[in-house]
């Protein structure tokens, strides 16, 4: 069976500090793979999607970057928190682009002070 | 550009009533729509999904959901809700060609009172 899991499940930074999000598949090969950002109170918005290793799309742009260092792992980071990236994040992955079913993480709660 | 409305940001109810949690989409095509369920602290679960055929889907847990074309609609219904079903529900929509871009509604809170 697939597995997601993302780490860590939660964090407070300080305005101007670095950050790593990372998520792994386990159990899948070649996933499609993506990050969301979900604002407190908020919608759910696609930031970047990844179809291989190497390869990242930005959807928008929230000064924040993605990539993928192997075929199983995908990393959000940022050099420079701003206190409108808190929010809670959420990796998903789905079987290929034409598949509609997305699985997602259990999140990381991310509090920018 | 493709959007979706859930008018109704927080819903609550009695154990045992009837549940339409609303969804309006504006797509220009045909759409594939979801609903997705999040419970606390956790990701989100396909409750959920429709692209062609008989208008009215069964999901998980006796929700079903009504494809309304000429009303742009995606209502979520359920006959009898449960407190375990007291979770953040969320209408999403996208075309149907790979790659397409998932875009979810805002969400709508369901307090169920026991």
């Amino acid at each position: 069976a697939q597995t997601i899991h993302q780490w860590p499940v939660a964090e407070i930074k300080a305005v101007g500090s670095p950050l790593s999000l990372g998520c792994t598949i386990k159990g899948k090969s070649s996933p499609n793979l993506y990050w969301y950002w979900q604002a407190t109170g908020g919608t759910l918005q696609q930031l970047f999607y990844s179809i291989t290793v190497g390869q990242v799309e930005s959807v928008v742009q929230l000064n924040l970057s993605a990539s993928r260092p192997k075929d199983d792992q995908f990393i959000l980071s940022t050099e420079k928190l701003l206190l409108s990236h808190s929010g809670f994040y959420l990796c998903a992955w789905s079987l290929d682009s034409s598949n509609e079913r997305l699985f997602f993480g259990h999140g990381t709660k991310l509090s920018v002070l | 550009a493709q959007s979706v409305t859930q008018p109704d940001a927080r819903v609550t109810v009695s154990e045992g009533a009837s549940l339409q949690l609303r969804c309006k989409y504006s797509y220009s095509g045909t759409p594939y729509l979801f609903w997705y369920v999040q419970y606390p602290r956790q990701g989100l679960q396909l409750l959920l999904k429709y692209y062609s055929g008989d208008p009215v889907v069964q999901g998980v847990n006796g929700f079903e959901a009504e494809f309304i074309k000429s009303n742009s609609s995606f209502h979520l219904r359920k006959a009898s809700v449960h407190w375990s079903d007291s979770a953040v529900y969320f209408c999403a929509v996208r075309g149907w060609w790979a790659g397409a871009k998932l875009t979810f509604g805002g969400g709508t809170r369901l307090t169920v009172r026991p």
